[in-house]
């Protein structure tokens, strides 16, 4: 069964460094992940794509460019250089599966940053 | 500007049916693949349905046989038919879609409440 595992829970200091990790199910390393953030009551955002090679096409719009991505065996990093306040928010990463005839969309459990 | 529009949420009795729909304006619905991703109360996100550009259409296993996607290419709208609703369809809907890569264009949402 394919999932994509989070930490629940992430903090940095202002202006520190964060990174997030986003765990593939054992036998998927070759999926690309989606790193999404979410602020309170408000609707998710793409950050970017991430493969074993590191960002796969573009950042989303307005993303900036302290946030980073690589990519190793199971594992998509999220990382956060200089945290600012705005950054506090959730991150989800999500990727398609495709399983026989069904091609369905999962996401992991999310990881609530905050900034201290 | 790129965007979609959700609507149609609302509080519904279990075992009733709702349609939602999403609107885009700035792109086409038939070009691209949209999906349906929804978040319970104090949850993390949940991909429930997905319509390709060619037509194909995909659920997550917890609404399969009880949700219909499907799309207007007329009204560049998609829509989530939501039959035989629990309680535990109770979740804010967000509307995606995939324009390059991951969902990068988010609707702001829209509350469905299955409660007697």
């Amino acid at each position: 069964q394919f999932v994509l595992t989070q930490p629940p829970s992430a903090s940095a200091s202002l202006g520190a460094s964060v990174t997030l990790t986003c765990t593939l199910s054992s036998g998927y390393s070759n999926y690309k992940v989606d790193w999404y953030q979410q602020k309170p009551g408000k609707g998710p955002r793409f950050v970017m794509r991430v493969g074993t090679g590191g960002i796969v096409g573009s950042k989303g719009d307005g993303i900036p460019d302290r946030f980073s991505v690589l990519g190793s065996g199971l594992n998509r990093y999220l990382t956060i250089k200089n945290i600012q306040e705005e950054d506090e928010s959730d991150y989800y990463c999500g990727a398609d599966h495709g399983s026989g005839s069904n091609f369905v969309y999962l996401f992991g459990g999310g990881t609530k940053v905050t900034v201290l | 500007e790129v965007q979609v529009v959700e609507s149609g949420g609302g509080l519904i009795q279990p075992g009733g049916s709702l349609r939602l729909s999403c609107a885009a304006s700035g792109f086409t619905v038939s070009s691209n693949y949209m999906s349906w991703v929804r978040q319970a109360p104090g949850k993390g996100l949940e991909w429930v349905s997905g319509i390709y550009g060619g037509g194909s259409t995909y659920y997550a296993d917890s609404v399969k046989g009880r949700f219909t996607v499907s799309r207007d290419n007329s009204k560049n709208t998609v829509y989530l038919q939501m039959n035989s609703l629990r309680g535990e369809d109770t979740a804010v809907y967000y509307c995606a879609s995939s324009v390059v890569d991951g969902f990068d264009i988010w609707g702001q949402g829209t509350l469905v409440t299955v409660s007697s």
